[in-house]
């Protein structure tokens, strides 16, 4: 089992549209949680930070459930520009891993 | 500001042969990773360095070494390439010491292609 998943997709959604990608991890030691953007298999840059608490950066909400090892991403009034592969990040005494990502297409 | 460097950008390699893809970064980070990311998939940890003259073995070590050199290099080599290992690789660090300092900053990336 990987330590961390997630749906591949593609997710194909209208811009306009709210969508929601989901990661899990099986490591319960896991400190840290983020979610990076990567495009067209260039470098991935880090889209935000993942706290307990929740958070949110502008148009995007990630969450984070620890008692079930879970992470979201939700991305409201989708543009043509977030269109990308978003990555799961888990991280835990500096080893650092990535979900295998989620492909999201925004149509016009 | 150069941030992390990667060299090569591109490499096309016979299998058997041997070669080092060479990292540095200019940011004083302590922790340093190789990554490796094949068509349709994320990124796969190869090796890490938590700090200078430390490494430890990510999720598909097999087929690789690494050495840090200092704390500004890290370098992974391939002792005898295969095709399984065409890949476009990264290199990334972190300075790695809180929740805060946990962004990865990465080199633009290797294209390996092992005839």
């Amino acid at each position: 089992r990987k330590e961390v998943e997630q749906d591949p997709g593609p997710f194909n959604v209208p811009e306009g549209a709210t969508v929601a990608f989901n990661c899990t991890y099986s490591n319960s030691a896991s400190q840290s949680f983020f979610w990076y953007r990567q495009d067209c298999r260039k470098e991935p840059k880090l889209l935000m930070s993942v706290y307990s608490s929740g958070n949110e950066d502008g148009r995007f909400t990630a969450q984070l459930n620890r008692a079930s090892q879970y992470i979201s991403l939700l991305i409201r009034d989708s543009k043509l520009s977030d269109s990308a592969t978003y990555l799961c990040v888990v991280s835990w005494a500096s080893k650092i891993i990535f979900g295998s990502g989620t492909r999201l297409s925004i149509r016009p | 500001n150069a941030g992390v460097t990667q060299t090569p950008k591109f490499q096309v390699l016979k299998t058997g042969q041997s070669m080092t893809l060479q990292c540095a970064q200019d940011m004083n980070h302590n922790s340093m990773y190789w990554y490796r990311q094949d068509p349709g998939m994320g990124l796969r940890l190869i090796y890490y360095s938590a700090s200078e003259g430390t490494t430890d073995k990510g999720e598909v070590p097999n087929g690789y070494n690494v050495s840090r050199l200092n704390k500004r290099e890290f370098s992974l080599r391939l002792e005898s390439a295969a095709p399984s290992q065409t890949s476009v690789y990264f290199c990334a660090s972190s300075e790695f010491g809180g929740p805060t300092n946990e962004k990865l900053f990465f080199g633009s990336g290797t294209q390996l292609s092992v005839l």
